[in-house]
């Protein structure tokens, strides 16, 4: 039971390419979330999926992207990478996207857009 | 959701007890209360929740107060292993998340 896996672990982009962060879980929970980390601070919430089929923006979407491909997997493109997005990203699911319900995270993907 | 005030750093001697708290005034009736933490680069880890009553488990003990606007957290022995960013978050029963807020927690330091 590996928990929540995120692929890749590092990458550097230069403005402009694009990627894709991978996520998937093997907890059989239905709701998956992407947050990112800014160095000294708190996590933020960029997307989340209630459930399989569904997405919804959380309180910093803009530049991102995000595909519930099934019940394990949820990942994040950015389309043209900018510095500003250099971050720590954090993929997490949950049984449901409510409250009484905790949040298992992923190892983080360092990200540097130069 | 209501948002959270807490310390930005505490000390603690390892083997006492750690009571990290938060302060959460304009939490409501629906609102758990959430606590989680982060080792230096590391995912957040749960450790905790609560609605109304006092909560235990093998990490620690969550404490609410009667009137819900704060509540404590306590590692009963602390090691050095359980310094760490710790975040204090309070989140309504309702579907949805995209006002979940982890805030800047505190930063225990676990002294030998």
């Amino acid at each position: 039971n590996a928990g929540v896996t995120q692929t890749p672990k590092f990458q550097v982009l230069k403005t402009g390419q694009s990627m894709t962060l991978q996520c998937a879980q093997d907890m059989n929970h239905n709701s998956m979330y992407w947050y990112r980390q800014d160095p000294g601070m708190g996590l933020r919430l960029i997307y989340y999926s209630a459930s399989e089929g569904t997405t919804d923006k959380g309180e910093v979407p803009n530049g991102y992207n995000v595909s519930r491909l099934n019940k394990r997997e949820f990942s994040l493109r950015l389309e043209s990478a900018a510095p500003s997005q250099t971050s720590v990203y954090f993929c997490a699911s949950s049984e449901a996207a409510i409250g009484g319900a905790e949040q298992y995270f992923g190892p983080g993907t360092r990200l540097t857009v130069t | 959701d209501a948002k959270t005030t807490q310390p930005p750093s505490m000390d603690c001697a390892e083997g006492r007890a750690a009571n990290l708290p938060c302060n959460h005034s304009t939490i409501s009736g629906n609102e758990y209360v959430y606590w989680y933490r982060q080792i230096h680069s590391q995912g957040p880890q749960y450790i905790i929740h609560g609605l109304k009553n006092n909560e235990t488990n093998e990490m620690a003990s969550l404490i609410i107060t009667e009137d819900r606007k704060s509540s404590t957290l306590i590692l009963p022995h602390a090691t050095l292993r359980d310094t760490a960013v710790y975040y204090c978050i309070v989140r309504g029963y309702e579907t949805g998340a995209n006002n979940l807020f982890f805030g800047t927690g505190t930063r225990l330091t676990v002294i030998p």
